[in-house]
Parts: C-alpha cells; sequence; structure tokens
C-alpha cells in the first residue's frame, strides 16, 4: 500500500542554520506529494506541493525536489528561523490535489534564538 | 479564500455524553469534507470522507455508529462522538477539498472525563 516515511524528530537547530527533513515513500503509479506544517495549536497548512516527478515546490524559503529514482521529497531551508518552530508532515495523495492524503507521522523541529 | 472553521475549537465533556464538532467552508462549496484524528505526537489518521448529500465512508477501524457524521449541505459537515469515553479523547481535524487542493480547519481539542 502507500505509505510516507519521515525522520523521526524531534530536530533542534540554532537559528540560520541549514534544515534538511528527510521523506521518502511508497506508492503506485505518480502520487502528488506534500509538505504541511502545524504550529502549535493549530490545524494543518499547506506549506508546498509537487505533482510530478522533478518538480521542486517552494514557499517561505523552503524548497522540495519530486525525486521519482529515489521515491524521496526531502524538505530544506538555508536558514531556519525561530519563527519556523512546528511540526512537519510530508504527505502524498494519488490525485494532483490531496484527496485521500496519506501523511507521515510528522517531525517536530525546534529553532532557538 | 479558502478557509475552513471548526467549532468548537476545544471540549471537555463527561464520560457517556456526545458531543457535536462542526466543519464549515467559510468562503467556497466543498462536496467531499475529511475527518482525521490526530494523538498527541502523531500523525493524521483519516476518519472518513464525508461526501454531501450521501452517506460518509469510513476508514477501516473507525465505528460509524460512534463516530456520526453528517455532510447536510455544500458548506458544513459535522461529526458527533457518541457516548464518548476517555479513549476518544483526541485532536480531531476536518479539512474540505477543493479541487486541486484540501483545507484544513483548526482543529478541536476534544477532552473526554
Amino acid at each position: 500500500g502507500n505509505s510516507v516515511t519521515q525522520m523521526e524528530g524531534p530536530v533542534t537547530l540554532s537559528e540560520e542554520a541549514f534544515l534538511t527533513i528527510n521523506c521518502t515513500y511508497t506508492a503506485t503509479g505518480y502520487p502528488s506529494l506534500f509538505w504541511y506544517v502545524q504550529y502549535p495549536g493549530e490545524g494543518l497548512q499547506l506549506l508546498l506541493k509537487a505533482t510530478k516527478a522533478d518538480d521542486k515546490g517552494s514557499n517561505k524559503g523552503f524548497e522540495a525536489t519530486y525525486r521519482k529514482e529515489t521515491t524521496s521529497f526531502h524538505l530544506e531551508k538555508g536558514s531556519v528561523q525561530v519563527s519556523d518552530s512546528a511540526v512537519y508532515f510530508c504527505a502524498l495523495s494519488k490525485g494532483t490535489g490531496g484527496f485521500k492524503t496519506i501523511f507521515g507521522a510528522g517531525t517536530r523541529l525546534f529553532v532557538k534564538a | 479564500g479558502a478557509v475552513v472553521s471548526q467549532h468548537p475549537s476545544r471540549v471537555i465533556c463527561k464520560s457517556g455524553t456526545s458531543v457535536k464538532i462542526e466543519c464549515r467552508s467559510l468562503d467556497f462549496q466543498a462536496t467531499t469534507m475529511f475527518w482525521y484524528r490526530q494523538f498527541p505526537k502523531q500523525s493524521l489518521m483519516l476518519m472518513a470522507t464525508s461526501n454531501e448529500g450521501s452517506k460518509a465512508t469510513y476508514e477501516q477501524g473507525v465505528e460509524k455508529d460512534k463516530f456520526l457524521i453528517n455532510h447536510a449541505s455544500l458548506t458544513l459537515s459535522t461529526l458527533t462522538v457518541t457516548s464518548a469515553h476517555p479513549e476518544d479523547s483526541s485532536f480531531y481535524i476536518c479539512s474540505a477539498y477543493r479541487e486541486p487542493e484540501q483545507f484544513f480547519g483548526p482543529g478541536t481539542r476534544l477532552t473526554v472525563l
């Protein structure tokens, strides 16, 4: 079946450090891939997405590239801020827009000033 | 645009009572809404798909008689947790699907005493 595996947290970084959160997936066909962010006490917000191989999603300084050959969609940011502290979820869906989305376990990020 | 609200944001109830949670798409119509459950420090688990004007589709292992879902209009879906028990305490999140994306509500924290 379809599944998403992401690195366990928590991840603790100092401000302005480089961030990588690994995500790999298992799916038949060509899923769409997403990163969602959840701030404390809030619901999920779509951070970025990619719908086909080699697409790069980007938003707010975050990037992720859809790598079909390695079935990966790693999240990166060159310089994190304290305000980036949140839980990040990698996800996939068979449709283009998130219908019946399957989520990874989430990775909690703490950024220290 | 594409705002989804949930009410209430927090609810505390006694064991054996029923609790209703509302999910509204404020500025768009959604024929499909989803209900998720999130345990502390864990990912979202899809409970059911709510389709306007028809019966909800429940995921395996979710008791349909315990978690009643009604999608009576294109902007409102409700989840009723019947005869709630402490093990039902969780964070419940809804989302509304507007192609090609899924928009999440802020969540409802249910505590059953």
